[in-house]
């Protein structure tokens, strides 16, 4: 059956360092696959997709890699700051499927 | 910026009556979805709809039907509320460009209690 995880629920990191958070997929063949950051009692808003021939995508801190190979994208946030604490979501879009399948996240803690 | 309006960000309802969260888009957006996130189980997709009239079902759409008479807006109903549909429920809408499809806009979120 199709699967999506993150690698843990939860990560804390010391502020300064690189968070580096894990989505590994089975049984897909993504199009795409994004990520999306979540704040307690919110919606989650988007912060990066990356199509299935792209290997690495940059915006500002943020870095994601995708290996379809290993099946499985890399998030890192470098510099990290007590402000980037929050829910981590990764989302996969299966080629044709027209609809986004979620991980279950991995909730970041970064310590001053 | 696009926004993504639900109708109420708390509601609490009884057992067996019917529920109706509502959700707005500003944006011309073709698609859009209904999820519900639970503690442990993530996002789920209950339904979603291409366009005007048109509905397709998600992973988790027992007990939930939804309707989409305009562009804008896309309802979804709980015909006989059960405790087990105590839970957030997130709408959300994007833009589909001849089959291209992209990121997410969320609104904030629907917390429905059913005691």
């Amino acid at each position: 059956s199709q699967k999506i995880e993150q690698n843990s629920e939860a990560l804390n990191i010391q502020e300064g360092k690189t968070a580096t958070l894990t989505c590994n997929y089975t049984n897909y063949s993504p199009a795409y696959l994004q990520w999306y950051r979540q704040d307690p009692g919110r919606g989650p808003v988007f912060l990066l997709l990356i199509r299935e021939n792209e290997k690495e995508k940059r915006k500002e801190r943020l870095k994601v890699t995708f290996d379809t190979t290993l099946k499985q994208s890399l998030f890192h946030i470098t510099a990290s700051q007590p402000a980037d604490s929050a829910t981590y979501l990764c989302a996969l879009d299966a080629t044709n499927a027209g609809k986004s399948t979620f991980g279950d996240g991995t909730t970041l803690t970064v310590k001053p | 910026d696009v926004k993504v309006t639900q109708s109420s960000r708390y509601l609490v309802k009884r057992t067996g009556e019917k529920v109706f969260l509502e959700c707005v888009q500003d944006m011309d957006h073709e698609n859009m979805f209904w999820y519900r996130q639970d503690p442990g189980l993530g996002l789920r997709l209950i339904y979603f709809s291409y366009d005007v009239k048109m509905k397709e079902k998600g992973d988790i759409p027992e007990g939930y039907s939804v309707s989409r008479e305009k562009k804008e807006r896309f309802s979804l109903i709980l015909e006989s509320a059960s405790t087990n549909q105590t839970s957030m429920y997130l709408c959300a809408s994007r833009r589909s460009l001849a089959g291209i499809t992209g990121e997410l806009f969320f609104g904030e979120g629907s917390r429905l209690t059913v005691l």
